[in-house]
């Protein structure tokens, strides 16, 4: 599985959008890209995913470069509750979904 | 569904004694997976089952450590002899087959923090 990079920690102001970086420069061409996060205490939450094209849905948004390098989670109106550490990954598309590699992810921390 | 069921929630153990964590997997899904969590290493994937046969051990840490999945309904994780190393947040997490997509999301319990002092 391909690796991904994380900036380590981000803020976002509640009610403003968080936008999460993540860069996969190594990902083949049928990995998907999907995003998870745990809130403290929590096991972890599925956010998303995708593959090539930009994914929306009740929770996030997906925006995948055209080169799939790189990616970007948008929660549109960050709150309080969205704190959490937020994990990238890179996966194929399986009857192993849930075999994930974690990395060490991003903890977003919304603030009032 | 009550999502994945996780039992005990917290358990301290005193070094040497066995330990047993058990896990029931949303039904219907065919995919079951147990993670460990701690500070130093984060998530780690343990091992997995499809369809109640384990698939891949290769994170298991050592002889000590045990799984099982006697049906689709039921997993255990079992350490013993347990030592103070081994003390993390345990999660257990299920996928299922939807469709033409084949699985999306995998679905984490919520962990049972072991404490082995």
């Amino acid at each position: 599985d391909a690796k991904t990079t994380q900036p380590p920690s981000m803020d976002c102001a509640e009610g403003r959008a968080a936008n999460l970086p993540c860069n996969h420069s190594t990902i083949s061409g049928n990995e998907y890209v999907y995003w998870y996060r745990q809130i403290h205490s929590q096991g972890p939450q599925y956010i998303i995913h995708g593959l090539k094209n930009n994914e929306t849905n009740e929770m996030a948004s997906l925006i995948i470069t055209e080169d799939r390098k790189s990616s970007t989670l948008i929660l549109p109106h960050a709150t309080l509750r969205d704190t959490a550490v937020y994990y990238c990954i890179v996966s194929f598309h399986s009857s192993n979904t849930g075999k994930l590699i974690f990395g060490q992810g991003t903890t977003l921390q919304v603030k009032p | 569904d009550a999502g994945v069921i996780q039992s005990p929630r917290h358990e301290v153990t005193e070094m040497g004694q066995e330990v047993t964590l058990r896990c029931k997997p949303i039904s219907g899904h065919n995919s079951l997976f147990w993670y460990r969590q701690t500070m130093m290493r984060g998530l780690e994937l343990l091992i997995y089952f499809n369809n109640n046969v384990p698939i891949d051990d290769s994170g298991m840490p050592e002889d000590r450590f045990s799984a099982k999945m006697p049906n689709a309904s039921f997993s255990t994780l079992k350490i013993q002899p347990s030592e103070p190393r081994d003390s993390a947040v345990y999660f257990c997490a299920s996928s299922g087959r939807t469709g033409k997509e084949g699985n999306t999301e995998a679905f984490f319990g919520q962990g049972t923090r072991l404490t082995v002092v």
